[in-house]
């Protein structure tokens, strides 16, 4: 069974554009969370998709959005990115909402200049 | 690979000998625990997690242990091998909600 995949793997932006990410959960995975990680912060909670609704939301700015489609893929997007913005941001797929073993993508490395 | 903390706590232990990290958390009304292993370039991986009902898990090679009174958990790591060499992070939240709160991170370093 393929494990969660993102892409892109690495990015570079400027700050004040905008970028989108995208996870694709394990297959009959309807879960999807977004983490974003940091050396300074560690790893934080952004969001959780489950059936297309977010479930849970983390303390970030309304720059930070997401959403999941039919297929429950899930995008994320930042707008008016900022230096601090740059992270490792990751992606955890699980079957059920709730609690259960989430499995985590490689992250997506994302650098603001 | 991505680096996940440039100043984790470091546990360095000979391979073969049984390794414990440690972790304190903050929320009282937390009420399920995960430890997640994560290895440079690559996601955390779940190792083992414990619901507040119990004080003790067992796994292949690794035990959780939770002490609710000192809000403490730790990590048991049996006959540790250079494949365990990664960063390990608790994490802890409430059943019914996918917002975990993550610890900091120890590093472990095996020595062959």
């Amino acid at each position: 069974k393929a494990g969660v995949t993102q892409t892109p793997r690495y990015l570079i932006k400027t700050r004040g554009q905008q970028v989108t990410l995208s996870c694709s959960p394990i297959s009959g995975h309807r879960s999807v969370s977004w983490y974003q990680q940091t050396p300074g912060q560690g790893l934080q909670f952004l969001f959780e998709y489950f059936s297309e609704t977010q479930r849970n939301k983390g303390n970030f700015p309304g720059r930070f959005s997401g959403r999941q489609f039919s297929n429950s893929r899930s995008e994320m997007n930042v707008s008016t990115l900022e230096l601090g913005d740059s992270a490792l941001y990751l992606c955890a797929s699980s079957f059920t909402t709730g609690v259960g073993e989430q499995y985590f993508g490689p992250g997506t490395r994302l650098t603001v200049t | 690979g991505e680096s996940v903390g440039l100043h984790l706590p470091t546990l360095s232990v000979q391979e073969g000998d049984n390794s414990i990290i440690n972790c304190a958390y903050s929320n009282s009304a937390s009420d399920y625990f995960i430890w997640y292993k994560q290895e440079s370039g690559k996601g955390p991986q779940f190792i083992i997690d414990i619901r507040s009902n119990m004080d003790k898990r067992q796994g292949q090679r690794v035990t959780v242990l939770l002490n609710k009174t000192v809000k403490h958990l730790s990590l048991q790591i049996a006959a540790t091998q250079p494949g365990d060499s990664a960063v390990y992070f608790c994490a802890e939240g409430r059943m019914g909600r996918r917002a975990l709160t993550f610890g900091s991170g120890t590093r472990l370093q095996v020595q062959p």
